[in-house]
């Protein structure tokens, strides 16, 4: 089975742009998490899907949001992008929710100037 | 509520020498723990898991953990260390309420040739 992907996998915006990152779950995978890494905050939870619903969400500000489609796949946005927002994202999926295994994808290195 | 503790941010051994990382959880129900193991620009890579049943753990490459509920410990361990080691590892636990996960803040493993 192909492992999660992510597009794009590099991205370079400016301050007060938008951008929309790609998370491809492992085939028959339906919950998909995100993930902030940064240096100095380390790895911070972002949100989690399950059919299309949105379980859990971490504290962040409403400029992230999320989506995820019928086929699993999910997209994160990011509005009005501030430097700070610069890192690595990291989609994870998992099978079901309720302490599955997550398998992480390579991540999307975005950088805000 | 679920947290990690990670003690030791840089862990250095020498090569064939002991690999030690620890790592601490707080839990109101039965833990699901997990170490994830990441390597330079790439997502993380599941090592071991530790749901239900058997507290010694054996995973990939060499590594394994042991679950001690008395001292809420999950430390990794190998015992010789190769080059091929050096990363960044990550503790995580969840539960079988929800699947969020919450990961400690990281160990950085140097080996020493």
């Amino acid at each position: 089975k192909a492992g999660v992907t992510q597009t794009p996998r590099y991205l370079i915006k400016t301050r007060g742009q938008q951008v929309t990152l790609s998370c491809s779950p492992i085939s028959g995978h339906r919950s998909v998490s995100w993930y902030q890494q940064t240096p100095g905050q380390g790895l911070q939870f972002l949100f989690e899907y399950f059919s299309e619903t949105q379980r859990n969400k971490g504290n962040f500000p409403g400029r992230f949001s999320g989506r995820q489609f019928s086929n699993s796949r999910s997209e994160m946005n990011v509005s009005t992008l501030e430097l700070g927002d610069s890192a690595l994202y990291l989609c994870a999926s998992s099978l079901a929710p309720q302490g599955e295994t997550q398998y992480f994808g390579p991540g999307t290195r975005l950088l805000v100037l | 509520a679920q947290s990690v503790t990670q003690l030791g941010s840089h862990v250095s051994v020498s090569e064939g020498a002991l690999v030690l990382l620890r790592c601490n959880y707080s839990s109101s129900v039965p833990p699901y723990l997990f170490w994830y193991v990441q390597y330079p620009n790439q997502g993380l890579q599941l090592l071991l898991k530790y749901t239900t049943g058997a507290t010694l753990v054996k995973g990939i490459n060499g590594f394994e953990a042991e679950f001690k509920k008395s001292e809420t410990s999950f430390h990794l361990t190998k015992p010789s260390a190769h080059m091929s080691d050096a990363a960044e590892y990550f503790c995580a636990v969840s539960s079988n309420t929800g699947n969020q996960f919450y990961f400690g803040t990281g160990t950085s493993l140097t080996v020493i040739p």
